[in-house]
């Protein structure tokens, strides 16, 4: 186990298309975080969950989006119906308990709407 | 609410300066967890070091260092003797102890180490 993997590292999309990301946290992780970050900003928290349960998600993250986690392994992003003010890139964190090891990131998915 | 502000925006040295990267946080909590990550040009975040609020106890790991005052709510980050390599942004961050371990992020320094 090398880390915690995204894919696509890069999709590029028209504006009202459908678009999956798919992250796969370390594997004795049972935390997992998504999270945006645009130019410029630091990291902003999208949601999270604690095995296969969404306990927390953000005022940021609109009912275009959603996320899961089935099976506390992986996790998907889907974000329907794009928009330009969707292009950042999205990255994803795992971690056993952060508030001692700190996250483990991915690379990100860099999403362009054009 | 929590709160972190790095006010520099971006920073330019010449390699082997000392240079420190600040960082304020707001936070209502008296239990919390400050972070420094590292997010170099290839984009990947990588965990620096993590420290408890009730831990003020400065830390050195190498050339890089750490001094956390509680009293003017900083935790700020020096890096000695600079390399090219240092180049990246860097981002603080603040976790509260409830929750459901969101972390918020700064704005994150660019530090640019000229050779």
């Amino acid at each position: 186990d090398t880390g915690v993997s995204q894919n696509p590292r890069h999709k590029i999309t028209k504006r009202g298309q459908n678009v999956t990301f798919r992250c796969d946290p370390i594997s004795e992780h049972n935390r997992l975080y998504w999270y945006r970050q645009t130019l410029g900003q630091g990291p902003e928290f999208l949601t999270y969950f604690q095995n296969e349960a969404q306990l927390e998600k953000s005022r940021l993250l609109s009912d275009r989006f959603s996320a899961e986690r089935p099976k506390g392994s992986f996790s998907t992003l889907e974000i329907q119906r794009t928009e330009q003010g969707d292009s950042a890139m999205y990255l994803c964190a795992s971690s056993l308990d952060v508030g001692l090891y700190g996250y483990t990131f991915g690379s990100g998915t860099r999403l362009t709407v054009v | 609410a929590q709160k972190v502000t790095q006010a520099q925006t971006e920073i330019s040295v010449v390699e082997k300066e000392d240079v420190t990267l600040d960082c304020v946080y707001e936070t209502r909590d008296t239990t919390y967890y400050l972070f420094w990550y590292k997010q170099p040009p290839s984009g990947e975040l990588v965990f620096l070091i993590r420290r408890n609020s009730f831990d003020e106890q400065n830390e050195i790991s190498g050339r890089y260092s750490w001094n956390f005052q509680k009293s003017t709510s900083s935790f700020n980050f020096t890096i000695t003797a600079s390399q090219v390599v240092d180049s990246a942004v860097y981002f603080c961050a603040l976790r509260n102890s409830g929750g459901y371990q969101k972390v918020t992020f700064g704005t994150g320094t660019k530090l640019q180490v000229i050779p």
